[in-house]
């Protein structure tokens, strides 16, 4: 059971800059803890993107950045490029279930 | 460089026990907390639990019932145990790492036990 609402899917044509909403609430993003981001290549798994809110690891190119406001976080991809076709999640702590929780998870496809 | 790797039984009938192992090479157990999250096919992510080096647990409420997570730090492994399976439980099971407690993130995944449940 995802609590973190993202939608299914987004486009865009090479070049062009994607977002990716992450949608929870006062348990979880509200209450100020941590978002992280996760890329997810078909048939592999998934592997850290951004990492407390906006931060990237060693290898993860700038044109993926990341912000977080209020109960709400969001990816953007910069400059579009075909291998960034995968399934990207968010994923944060949620006090309630006192445990993590993903996002529902967003296909991004390079058209 | 760290590296996890997951061992599972493939198949399983229902009501039987699932039981994984993570294995972690190029680094300690210690010191860290260890994850376990399952993806069934074609689906979303789904944290199961975590393990702390120390044995001390924490699980997802909708799981905790059927769920026994454990630590070997002399074989340095982690596994999952999980009572009672239905077709719903058949997913991939990773194990992934994180350094803290609260609101940690994971750094590094295993490349996932795909575990199957029919009859």
């Amino acid at each position: 059971q995802s609590v973190l609402t993202q939608p299914p899917s987004v486009s865009g044509a090479p070049g062009q800059r994607v977002t990716i909403s992450c949608t929870g609430s006062s348990s979880n993003i509200g209450t100020g803890y941590d978002v992280h981001w996760y890329q997810q290549i078909p048939g592999t798994a998934p592997k850290v993107l951004i990492y407390v809110n906006n931060n990237r690891p060693s290898g993860v190119p700038d044109r993926f950045s990341a912000s977080k406001s209020g109960t709400s976080a969001s990816l953007a991809i910069t400059g579009l490029q075909a291998e960034d076709e995968a399934d990207y999640y968010c994923q944060s702590y949620d006090s309630r279930l006192s445990g993590y929780v993903f996002g529902t998870g967003t296909k991004v496809t390079v058209l | 460089q760290v590296q996890l790797q997951e061992s599972g039984p493939g198949l399983l009938k229902p009501s039987e026990t699932l039981s994984v192992t993570c294995t972690v090479s190029g680094g300690s157990i210690s010191g860290y907390y260890w994850s376990w999250i399952r993806q069934p096919p074609g689906k979303g992510l789904e944290w199961i639990g975590y393990i702390y080096y120390s044995g001390s647990t924490n699980y997802n409420p909708s799981l905790k019932s059927r769920v026994t997570l454990s630590v070997d730090t002399s074989k340095n492994q982690a596994s999952l145990k999980l009572y009672s399976v239905t077709s719903a439980d058949t997913a991939f099971y990773y194990c992934a790492r994180s350094g803290i407690a609260v609101a940690g993130f994971f750094d590094y995944w295993g490349q996932g036990s795909l575990v199957t449940v029919s009859s």
